[in-house]
């Protein structure tokens, strides 16, 4: 069966390190895959997109990998704020459309 | 630009009842879809519609439909109200396929 997983146990990080969370998947070929945040009581917010032919991408402090070998990615968040204190969802499109499947998300606490 | 706008925001129903939810996309943005979040059952895609077509659908009840309008405008209907359904529904709007897809803030739905 098709499964997206996150780490479902929180993680508690020092401000200034370096957050890493893994989303892995099976069955599936996806398109492309995106990472999102999202804040209680709040719709998600876009981060990051990367495509099936890219192996990296940066945003500021954010950064994703996405190996279809493994079928992984890894999302860094580096010199991790309090302010990034939040859920982060990873997303992916299988059929090349507009038909996201999320991952059960990440919460991550940054601690001063 | 302005946003994803999802009207209402909050709303109480009782079991049995309909409820219709509105939500305006992006400007110039074609695609729009529409998802269920519960604690139990993560973000769960519904429903997503481009140019007025249903382009894909998730695997949820005939209780659960939708449409769009010729300015893009979705709406999300949900007839036969069941507790289970008591969830926040977002709606995302993306220009087109393989895009980024921009989240609402969510109507959190609770029937009684």
């Amino acid at each position: 069966s098709q499964k997206i997983e996150q780490n479902s146990e929180a993680l508690n990080i020092q401000e200034g390190k370096t957050a890493t969370l893994t989303c892995n998947y099976t069955n599936y070929s996806p398109a492309y895959l995106q990472w999102y945040r999202q804040d209680p009581g709040r719709g998600p917010v876009f981060l990051l997109l990367i495509r099936e032919n890219e192996k990296e991408k940066r945003k500021e402090r954010l950064k994703v990998t996405f190996d279809t070998t493994l079928k992984q990615s890894l999302f860094h968040i580096t010199a991790s704020q309090p302010a990034d204190s939040a859920t982060y969802l990873c997303a992916l499109d299988e059929a090349a459309g507009n038909k996201l499947t999320f991952g059960g998300g990440t919460r991550v606490l940054v601690k001063p | 630009k302005a946003g994803v706008t999802q009207t209402p925001r909050y709303l109480i129903k009782t079991r049995g009842q309909q409820v219709t939810l509105s939500c305006s996309p992006i400007s110039g943005h074609r695609s729009v879809s529409w998802y269920q979040q519960t604690p139990g059952q993560g973000l769960q895609f519904l429903f997503e519609y481009f140019s007025e077509t249903q382009r894909n659908k998730g695997n949820f009840p005939g209780r659960f439909s939708g449409r769009q309008f010729s300015n893009s405008r979705s709406e999300m209907n949900v007839s036969t109200l069941e507790l289970g359904d008591s969830a926040l529904y977002l709606c995302a709007s993306s220009p087109g396929r393989q895009e980024t897809q921009y989240f609402g803030p969510g109507t959190r739905l609770l029937v009684l």
